[in-house]
């Protein structure tokens, strides 16, 4: 079964500051990897999707994830946060059966973001 | 384009009862999803319906059910509410591509005293 460690319940990052936000998946076969992120009271939005090919992927709102093979990971990555950026994010792996699909979401990390 | 719309967006029931949730996808999509989130829990998948039919099913008690109309509108029940019922529970629809990416509306809040 596929599963998702988000190692880091909260950040906090200075406004102007670079971000990154840690992900590792666990899955058997190539995954589809997602960041969402959560504001409070709201759904989920999607921020970016990893399917194939670059391994660097772009994202909305300037964010981009890096997808690492080898260490199983798919971190996200921001070079300089907003204080807008304060949310939930969550990362998921996406397993296939057929035309199927579900997600399976890491825990979340909460970043605040200091003025 | 309207997004995902979801109804009632807070509920309070008591232990016992049962609810319905409803899930108005984006127009055209024919999928819809079901996830519910705990604090404890996080975010958990509980069922897919593609074109009226459920086509996938996370581990939750068969208290918890679905369907899906030829709108492609979906409704969610849970019978019997339990305390730790109590939740959001989010709807999310896509086109039902394995590619395809998930609109997520705003939830549910489901408390259950």
């Amino acid at each position: 079964a596929q599963s998702v460690t988000q190692p880091d319940i909260h950040i906090t990052v200075s406004e102007g500051a670079s971000l990154e936000l840690r992900c590792n998946y666990s899955y058997g076969a190539t995954p589809y990897l997602f960041w969402y992120v959560q504001s409070p009271g709201q759904g989920l939005q999607l921020l970016l999707k990893y399917f194939s090919g670059d391994t660097l992927v772009q994202g909305i709102k300037g964010f981009e994830a890096e997808f690492k093979r080898s260490q199983s990971s798919f971190n996200l990555r921001k070079p300089s946060v907003h204080w807008s950026d304060a949310a939930e994010y969550f990362c998921a792996v996406g397993a296939v059966s057929g035309s199927a699909r579900q997600l399976t979401f890491g825990s979340g990390t909460q970043l605040t973001v200091l003025p | 384009k309207a997004g995902v719309t979801q109804t009632p967006r807070y509920l309070i029931k008591t232990r016992g009862q049962q609810v319905t949730l409803s899930c108005s996808p984006i127009s055209g999509h024919r999928s819809v999803s079901w996830y519910q989130q705990t604090p404890g829990q996080g975010l958990q998948f509980l069922f897919e319906y593609f074109s009226e039919t459920q086509r996938n099913k996370g581990n939750f008690p068969g208290r918890f059910s679905g369907r899906q109309f030829s709108n492609s509108r979906s409704e969610m029940n849970v019978s019997t509410l339990e305390l730790g019922d109590s939740a959001l529970y989010l709807c999310a629809s896509s086109g039902g591509g394995a590619n395809e990416k998930l609109f997520f509306g705003s939830g549910t809040q489901l408390s259950v005293l």
